[in-house]
């Protein structure tokens, strides 16, 4: 598709499971971005990738979550050991080149609920 | 710190009524963009405008328009004659830092309802 695409749009998981969850960015946009939406935060930045490299991890907000990313292409967002807590929406953006900071385009999101 | 308030949380207008939704930000960079994002009931953000700290010209598109002001550090964005379909959360962003890829820094949001 044309669009930025994430997968799968809803995941309830039980406490202390991992889940992953998958980004398809536009095809040839080179930075990828990850975000939470939760009601108590709002919209947190968690991590960027320029290619396959993810110059920045400050957002992540704990050791239980990594990201990953291969080919340039597809990411995935992992979460060990899920907490209740950790349920919000993850959005998945991509742009053409975060250097020269061109528009992001974001998914639909994929809606985590830890029971 | 909060880098983008967006003080009004819930806005109630009834169908063409002008409405205008506040955003101030806050950075120490002298090269920085400021964004506003439309999220309607089915999730995905949608682009509305990029502004980069350079341009202090306001823009209109449509029944948008926005009010760029460096000496409030404001960003202000108006709908005119305001329609049902414009009911959504808007959010104003900052992106500041390249490090991160410019990635937006958002604000809480701005619940916007209108009605018939």
């Amino acid at each position: 598709g044309a669009g930025v695409s994430q997968s799968p749009s809803n995941k309830v998981t039980e406490k202390g499971k991992d889940v992953e969850l998958r980004c398809d960015p536009i095809s040839g946009h080179t930075a990828l971005y990850w975000y939470r939406q939760s009601l108590g935060q709002g919209l947190e930045f968690l991590i960027y990738f320029q290619g396959n490299s993810a110059p920045d991890k400050s957002g992540l907000p704990s050791d239980r979550f990594s990201a990953e990313r291969t080919g340039g292409s597809v990411s995935t967002l992992t979460i060990q050991r899920t907490q209740q807590e950790d349920s919000a929406v993850y959005l998945c953006a991509s742009s053409l080149d975060s250097i020269l900071n061109t528009e992001a385009f974001f998914g639909q999101g994929t809606r985590l609920t830890v029971v | 710190a909060q880098k983008v308030t967006q003080a009004q949380t819930e806005i109630s207008v009834v169908e063409k009524e002008d409405v205008t939704l506040d955003c101030v930000y806050e950075t120490r960079d002298t090269t920085y963009y400021l964004f506003w994002y439309k999220q309607p009931p089915s999730g995905e953000l949608v682009f509305l405008i990029r502004r980069n700290s350079f341009d202090e010209q306001n823009e209109i598109s449509g029944r948008y328009s926005w009010n760029f002001q460096k000496s409030t550090s404001s960003f202000n964005f108006t709908i005119t004659a305001s329609q049902v379909v414009d009911s959504a959360v808007y959010f104003c962003a900052l992106s500041e830092a390249p490090n991160s890829g410019y990635a937006l820094n958002f604000g809480k949001g701005t619940s916007l309802l209108v009605t018939p």
